[in-house]
C-alpha cells in the first residue's frame, strides 16, 4: 500500500495555465505538507496543514493555493504558471506537527515534476 | 539563526570504502530533533533516522551509523563498506519551533556517488 501518493507524477504545461497536484496519505496522519525542490535540490517548505487547518504558510506567491478537503488529502492549485515554477513538488505527512514539544517524522510522496514551457 | 550546514556538496568513493557525511546545525531551541533522509536517483525522499536532542547515543543500523555530538552541534552519518546502491543525495534536517508548531530546516544535501 502506498503511504503518501501524488498525482500526476509528471506535469508539463504552458506558461499562464492553471494546474493542480493532488496528494493523499493513508497513514492516518494529522499533518500534511507541500515542499518545492528546485533544480539544485534545495527543499523549501511551502505549506503545512494540521487537521485541515493551515499552520505553516511560508512566503509563497498567492498563485499557489493549498486545499485540504479532509485530513487525508492536501491538494495544491497553481494559477498563472510561470517558468520559475518548474520544480519537483513533494507532498509529505506526519502524525502531528501541532504543539511545540515534538517533531514527528515526515513521510514523503514520490514527487511531481512540474515543467512550465 | 537556525540552520543546517552540509559542507560536502559532492563525495565520490569506490565501492567498499567507508564514507562519512557531515551535518552541522545551529538552533536556539533546547529541545530539537535531527533527521537524515536519502534521495536516490529515482527521486523519492526516504526517511532514514530521527534523533532527539536528549539522546546522544550513537545509532547503528546495518551498514549505516550516526554520531550525534551536542558539544559540536553535529550529527554525522557514516556508511560502512559502501555499495553502488548507496549512491544518492543525502539530506540532514533539523526540527525546530515555528510559532506554536514545528517545522524542518533542511541542509542543501550531499550527493554521494559510489563507483564500482
Amino acid at each position: 500500500d502506498t503511504a503518501v501518493s501524488q498525482t500526476p507524477k509528471y506535469l508539463v504545461t504552458q506558461m499562464g495555465n492553471d494546474k493542480s497536484i493532488k496528494c493523499e496519505q493513508n497513514l492516518g496522519h494529522d499533518t500534511m505538507y507541500w515542499y518545492k525542490q528546485d533544480s539544485k535540490k534545495f527543499l523549501k517548505i511551502m505549506f503545512s496543514y494540521n487537521n485541515k487547518e493551515l499552520i505553516i504558510n511560508e512566503t509563497v506567491p498567492n498563485r499557489f493555493s493549498p486545499k485540504s478537503p479532509d485530513k487525508a488529502h492536501l491538494n495544491l492549485h497553481i494559477n498563472s504558471l510561470e517558468l520559475g515554477d518548474s520544480a519537483v513538488y513533494f507532498c509529505a505527512s506526519s502524525q502531528d506537527a501541532s504543539g511545540a514539544w515534538r517533531t514527528d517524522t515526515q513521510y514523503f510522496g514520490p514527487g511531481t515534476r512540474l515543467t512550465v514551457l | 539563526a537556525q540552520k543546517v550546514t552540509q559542507a560536502q556538496t559532492e563525495i565520490s568513493v569506490v565501492e567498499k570504502e567507508d564514507v562519512t557525511l557531515d551535518c552541522v546545525y545551529e538552533t536556539r531551541d533546547t529541545t530539537y530533533y535531527l533527521f537524515w533522509y536519502k534521495q536516490p536517483p529515482s527521486g523519492e525522499l526516504v526517511f532514514l533516522i530521527r534523533r532527539n536532542s536528549f539522546d546522544e547515543q550513537n545509532e547503528i543500523s546495518g551498514r549505516y551509523s550516526w554520531n550525534f555530538q551536542k558539544s559540536t552541534s553535529s550529527f554525522n552519518f557514516t556508511i560502512t563498506a559502501s555499495q553502488v546502491v548507496d549512491s544518492a543525495v543525502y539530506f540532514c534536517a533539523l526540527g525546530v519551533n515555528a510559532g506554536n508548531n514545528r517545522k524542518l530546516i533542511w541542509g542543501l544535501g550531499t550527493s554521494l556517488a559510489v563507483n564500482p
